[in-house]
């Protein structure tokens, strides 16, 4: 059971470009949503993260977009740059428990 | 570097083998957690450790699997009797305290010959 269903798979985006990366959830229990940027041989970074509290939150390029009626949340990047090109994954956690449930990844590539 | 420390990076082993995958946390974080990635995978959660203790093992084979937390020293996932189906990157991650964001090390990337 995916508690968490991630999409797209694989995005390609043109530099300066808006990505989005969607995510939805199943268990009206999560009350943390965080977003995590990962590189090849690397562990996953905090990139952002939001409670079910607030419909936005932007940090430099980098928005959440939550939507608690659909159970959905979303993140944009605006003016996309090469060095965005990495595996986004969005996360859920229960609240009161601590391991985050992810999504399966999307691999972001932004071209030139 | 302040961050969350792994090793080793990568570690090849024989089936049947035992692998042992240090974490230790950042300065002052006294939970752990242990997560496992296979390609083209999100991580899944293995288990949650305080010092001396295991908060929530859900995620780890009841078998062959076993992690620890000692007062001193670093988080210890150990894998006994190794098989293929083990091979993957194991995450390492820490936090301050329960509910807050939890930070990664850069994995231990665990090959079944």
């Amino acid at each position: 059971q995916q508690q968490v269903k991630q999409s797209p798979q694989s995005l390609i985006v043109q530099k300066g470009g808006i990505s989005i990366i969607n995510c939805a959830y199943e268990n009206t229990a999560f009350d943390y949503f965080p977003w995590y940027q990962q590189f090849p041989g690397k562990g996953p970074a905090l990139l952002i993260a939001i409670r079910p509290d607030v419909s936005e939150k932007k940090e430099g390029r980098f928005t959440i977009s939550f939507n608690k009626s659909a159970k959905q949340f979303s993140l944009h990047i605006m003016d996309s740059q090469p060095g965005d090109s990495a595996t986004y994954f969005c996360a859920g956690r229960y609240s009161g428990n601590t391991p985050l449930v992810f999504g399966k990844g999307t691999r972001l590539s932004v071209i030139a | 570097n302040a961050g969350v420390m792994q090793n080793p990076r990568h570690l090849v082993r024989r089936r049947g083998q035992e692998a042992r995958l240090r974490c230790s946390p950042m300065k002052g974080h006294s939970h752990v957690y242990w997560y496992r990635q296979l390609p083209e995978e999100g991580l899944k959660f293995m288990v949650y450790l305080q010092k001396e203790n295991i908060i929530d093992e859900s995620g780890m084979p009841k078998e062959r699997f076993s992690a620890e937390f000692p007062k001193e020293g670093p988080s210890i996932l150990r894998i006994q009797q190794v098989v293929r189906g083990d091979s993957a990157a194991y995450f390492c991650a820490s936090s301050l305290g329960m509910e807050q964001p939890q930070h990664f090390g850069d994995g231990t990337r665990l090959s079944i010959l």
